[in-house]
């Protein structure tokens, strides 16, 4: 079983402030980090797969980085806006398998 | 173009029952995933189909639970003589082919409560 852990648990944002939050993984046999986006009652949706040591990911205000050789990914939300309220789970893969972590809830305040 | 589907979206069943959980992936898709999420949890891998076959079922709990894909398309979980501890969020995902390359598309789960 992969230990992966997300932190915080949860976390209460307001509107136009930005966050960020922590994904940490196993640093040995890394293949790739995943990061999804989940809003209640919808599919999760993919945000960025990583697999390189320093990679940074961008798509629209939400950012990524990871770093492998200590284990560790942030996700950033800049600006946050309702609309970001979800919850965001990261995933270690090996090859086909997604090891998750418990993810991130994200709430917005207008 | 049409995501991966699941039904029923809710299922709500007794402790001993038998229940099955069908999931549609995306046309084209030669592999499919389940998952389950239990309360509290990130999503936990079952099982990996490559077309027909399951590539790797280790993570099947037990002999309770069995998965089909018999034209390497639709696939149904099963579940026999259900109990309280299978109550979770399931969910199914595509992908194109196998490896890191190919990103995983979920379907918004099947939430199974057994009373």
């Amino acid at each position: 079983i992969l230990n992966v852990e997300q932190s915080p648990q949860s976390l209460h944002v307001q509107e136009g402030d930005s966050t960020n939050f922590t994904c940490s993984f196993p640093s040995s046999n890394f293949y790739a980090l995943h990061w999804y986006r989940w809003e209640t009652a919808k599919s999760p949706e993919a945000l960025f797969v990583m697999t390189l040591n320093g990679d940074e990911k961008k798509k629209g205000r939400i950012s990524a980085t990871l770093n492998t050789k200590e284990g560790y990914s942030y996700l950033y939300i800049k600006g946050s806006q309702p609309e970001d309220s979800a919850t965001y789970l990261c995933a270690f893969s090996n090859d086909y398998k997604l090891s998750f972590g418990a993810g991130t809830t994200v709430t917005v305040r207008a | 173009g049409a995501g991966v589907s699941q039904t029923p979206s809710n299922k709500v069943t007794e402790k001993g029952k038998y229940v099955e959980l069908r999931c549609d992936p995306i046309s084209g898709h030669t592999a499919l995933y389940w998952y389950r999420q239990s309360l509290g949890q990130g999503p936990e891998f079952l099982i990996y189909f490559q077309g027909t076959g399951a590539a790797d079922d280790s993570g099947l709990p037990n002999d309770r639970f069995f998965a089909v894909r018999p034209e390497g398309s639709v696939s149904t979980l099963k579940i026999q003589r259900t109990e309280r501890g299978d109550s979770a969020v399931y969910l199914c995902a595509s992908s194109q082919g196998q490896g890191v390359i190919y990103e995983q598309y979920f379907g918004p789960g099947t939430r199974l409560t057994v009373t």
